[in-house]
C-alpha cells in the first residue's frame, strides 16, 4: 500500500486559514485520497477526498498537486471545534481498507 | 437521520474474561467496520462485514471475532482478555463498504478497560 507522511502537528489560530501539507510520493494512478479527523473523544470523520482535481465541500478544500505526489488539506477559517488529528489516506479504486496512520494533530489557538 | 451506535459505551472486565460490543449502522447502510484504537498502535482495522459476511480482516489473533446480523447490526467479541486489550472499539458503517470514495461513518467508541 501506498504511504503518506504528515507533519506530527501544527498550530493555528482562530479564523485564520490552516494548510495541512500530505506527502504520498508513491501515489498510483488508481489511489483516491481520502481525508479523516478525530475530534476528542469522538469516532474519526469524514472530511473530504479527491483523485485529480481539487475539490472543495462545506468542510474544507482539497488541493492536489499535478504530478499528485502530494496535497494538502485546506481549513479557510479554522475554529476551535477544528482542533482534532487529521490523517491522510490513500484508497485504491479496487477494494481497499481504511488505514490509519499517525496524522498530524492541529491546535487551535483563541 | 440516527448515527451509528455502539453499546456499551463503556466496559471494566477481568483478564481471561469475554467481552460482547454491539454496534448498529445507520439505516440502509450493509457495511460495517470494526478498529481497535490504543495510544501506542493508533488506529487498527480488526475486520469488515457486509451483508453478514466477512469481507476482510486485520491482523489480530482469532480471539477476535465478529459477526452481523440480517438487519445490519453487527456484534464484536474478544474471548479471553488480556491487558493490552484495553482499548477504544469504534465500528464505522457505509453504504458500499470498505473502499475509495466510500464515506465511513464512524461511532463514538465503546471504551474498554481490561483490569
Amino acid at each position: 500500500d501506498a504511504k503518506t507522511t504528515q507533519p506530527n502537528s501544527m498550530e493555528s489560530n482562530e479564523e485564520e486559514p490552516v494548510h495541512l501539507p500530505c506527502n504520498h510520493s508513491t501515489i498510483s494512478g488508481t489511489d483516491y485520497i481520502h481525508w479523516y479527523r478525530q475530534l476528542p473523544s469522538q469516532g474519526p470523520e469524514y472530511v473530504i477526498h479527491g483523485l485529480t482535481s481539487n475539490v472543495n465541500n462545506r468542510m474544507a478544500s482539497l488541493a492536489i498537486a499535478e504530478d499528485r505526489k502530494s496535497s494538502t488539506l485546506i481549513l479557510h477559517r479554522a475554529t476551535l471545534r477544528d482542533a482534532a488529528v487529521y490523517y491522510c489516506i490513500l484508497l485504491n479504486s479496487g477494494y481497499s481498507t481504511l488505514t490509519f496512520g499517525k496524522g498530524t494533530m492541529l491546535l487551535v489557538s483563541p | 437521520k440516527a448515527g451509528v451506535t455502539q453499546t456499551p459505551r463503556y466496559l471494566i472486565k477481568t483478564r481471561g474474561q469475554q467481552v460482547t460490543l454491539s454496534c448498529s449502522p445507520i439505516s440502509g447502510h450493509r457495511s460495517v467496520s470494526w478498529y481497535q484504537q490504543t495510544p501506542g498502535q493508533g488506529l487498527q482495522f480488526l475486520f469488515e462485514y457486509f451483508s453478514e459476511t466477512q469481507r476482510n480482516k486485520g491482523n489480530f489473533p482469532g480471539r477476535f471475532s465478529g459477526r452481523q446480523f440480517s438487519n445490519s447490526r453487527s456484534e464484536m467479541n474478544v474471548s479471553t482478555l488480556e491487558l493490552g486489550d484495553s482499548a477504544l472499539y469504534l465500528c464505522a458503517s457505509s453504504l458500499q463498504g470498505q473502499g475509495a470514495g466510500n464515506e465511513q461513518f464512524f461511532g463514538p467508541g465503546t471504551r474498554l478497560t481490561v483490569l
